[in-house]
């Protein structure tokens, strides 16, 4: 696709309940990213994926969230017994190359998630 | 003290103004550095990309200060459209990244 494409776009569960969100970046991208955005606050990293490189998981707030990237594309961040403060804007990003190559990083839409 | 910090903001300024944000960060190994706009509600979206030799587009200029760790957003003849809030973002070496909280900004007519 033209862009980063994110699934679903709205999700309310329950506490306690799994929730997985997808995340298709930009076709040829090699860097993939997971940030959270709470209502009124700045981006949270989470993850950062880089080719076949091990993951930057230094972001992640506690083993109940994972994430991987399969094939070099397409990821899946997991969020295991949610609680109402993963309440939050999942935003997956990609860029053409890591950090440093010059490239600039890009949005998809968001993944909204509410626990009640 | 955190990585990248701006402005708090909000600013309210009258359609026609000049407004300035600044952002400082922490890093002195940082080597990128960008101004990324987020409407309320949406994802942030490339700006402009700032250059050591600080660059325009169209209204908006954007410097750099690598020796004060500092870098600025000017916007001219500021529009209703321009409302958002303004992050800037660094990256260095083994880091990804790196977002400031934002800088909003409200234009009244």
């Amino acid at each position: 696709g033209a862009g980063v494409s994110q699934s679903p776009s709205n999700k309310v569960t329950e506490k306690g309940k799994d929730v997985e969100l997808r995340c298709d970046p930009i076709s040829g991208h090699t860097a993939l990213y997971w940030y959270r955005q709470s209502l009124g606050q700045g981006l949270e990293f989470l993850i950062y994926f880089q080719g076949n490189s091990a993951p930057d998981k230094s972001g992640l707030p506690s083993d109940r969230f994972s994430a991987e990237r399969t094939g070099g594309s397409v990821s899946t961040l997991t969020i295991q017994r949610t609680q109402q403060e993963d309440s939050a804007v999942y935003l997956c990003a990609s860029s053409l190359g890591g950090p440093l190559s010059g490239n600039t990083i890009y949005f998809g839409e968001g993944s909204w998630l509410t626990v009640v | 003290r955190k990585e990248v910090e701006q402005d708090p903001g909000p600013f309210n300024v009258p359609e026609g103004a000049t407004v300035a944000f600044n952002c400082t960060y922490s890093n002195s190994a940082s080597q990128s550095f960008f101004w990324y706009r987020q409407d309320c509600r949406k994802e942030p979206k490339l700006l402009m990309s700032v250059y050591s030799s600080g660059n325009e587009d169209g209204r908006f200029t954007a410097q750099l200060n690598r020796a004060s760790q500092y870098i600025s957003l000017l916007i001219r003849d500021s529009k209703l459209s321009d409302s958002a809030t303004y992050l800037c973002v660094v990256t260095a070496y083994g880091q990804n990244f790196v977002f400031g909280p934002g800088t909003r900004l409200s234009v009244l007519p």
